[in-house]
């Protein structure tokens, strides 16, 4: 139980080009998912808080417009990269929660590579 | 806000104990949990404990948490070469919270 999936799982695109990324909860239903970006060798940084039918609440220092996050429905967020450009290439991960899992926890996607050309 | 941290790096032999140790500063984390990063994969959660527990153990895997300290340990009893990863720490406020991480602990193993 607790599987989220991401979709696409590789992505390279044009400099420019926008691109949008799906994170699903597959066997429960997420009330809450995140947004993180790793580089390289790095630590997880959360990019943004999103709940179901309501705003994402950005973190700190990151672009609302640039990031643009959708969770139109229980099972389903979207991230879409505006513009892309190289130095958004990075792995994005999501993940999801919702009260009763075990321990409270978040469940992670496999994760996104994004590589911006 | 809180602030995790924890060793880079740990090199272990083979059917050896490895100790992952962890730092954090937010006394009000009520979730302190361990996950598990395979190059190119997502995180695993590993396991967890709660803020009002001091050890958890769970086969291979032991927790340790000392609250005065704030400090976190996670052992893995006789480490095999699939458990070559990085590991994470991280702790959150409550259910409803977002989590922090720490920079990942990265676990290599020695024939």
């Amino acid at each position: 139980g607790a599987v989220v999936s991401q979709h696409p799982s590789r992505v390279i695109c044009k400099s420019g080009t926008s691109v949008k990324i799906e994170c699903r909860s597959l066997d429960f239903q997420a009330t809450t998912m995140f947004w993180y970006r790793q580089f390289p060798k790095q630590s997880l940084m959360l990019m943004a808080t999103s709940n179901e039918g309501s705003k994402a609440t950005y973190e700190q220092g990151v672009e609302k417009d640039k990031f643009l996050i959708n969770h139109a429905s229980l099972t389903l967020s979207t991230l879409t990269v505006t513009s892309a450009h190289p130095e958004d290439s990075s792995f994005y991960i999501c993940s999801a929660k919702t009260p009763g899992l075990v321990g409270d926890t978040q469940y992670f996607g496999p994760g996104t590579r994004l590589t911006v050309l | 806000g809180e602030d995790v941290e924890q060793s880079l790096f740990l090199s272990v032999r083979e059917g050896d104990s490895s100790v992952i140790n962890c730092t954090y500063t937010d006394s009000s984390s009520t979730y302190l949990y361990w996950y598990k990063q395979e190059p190119g994969a997502g995180l695993q959660l590993l396991t967890y404990i709660f803020s009002n527990m001091d050890m958890k153990q769970d086969q291979r895997l032991t927790v340790l948490l000392n609250k005065k300290d704030k400090h976190l340990s996670l052992r893995i009893a006789d480490t095999q070469t699939g458990d070559s990863a990085i590991y994470f720490c991280a702790g959150g406020e409550s259910s409803a919270s977002k989590i922090i991480f720490g920079s990942g602990t990265r676990l290599s193993i020695r024939p």
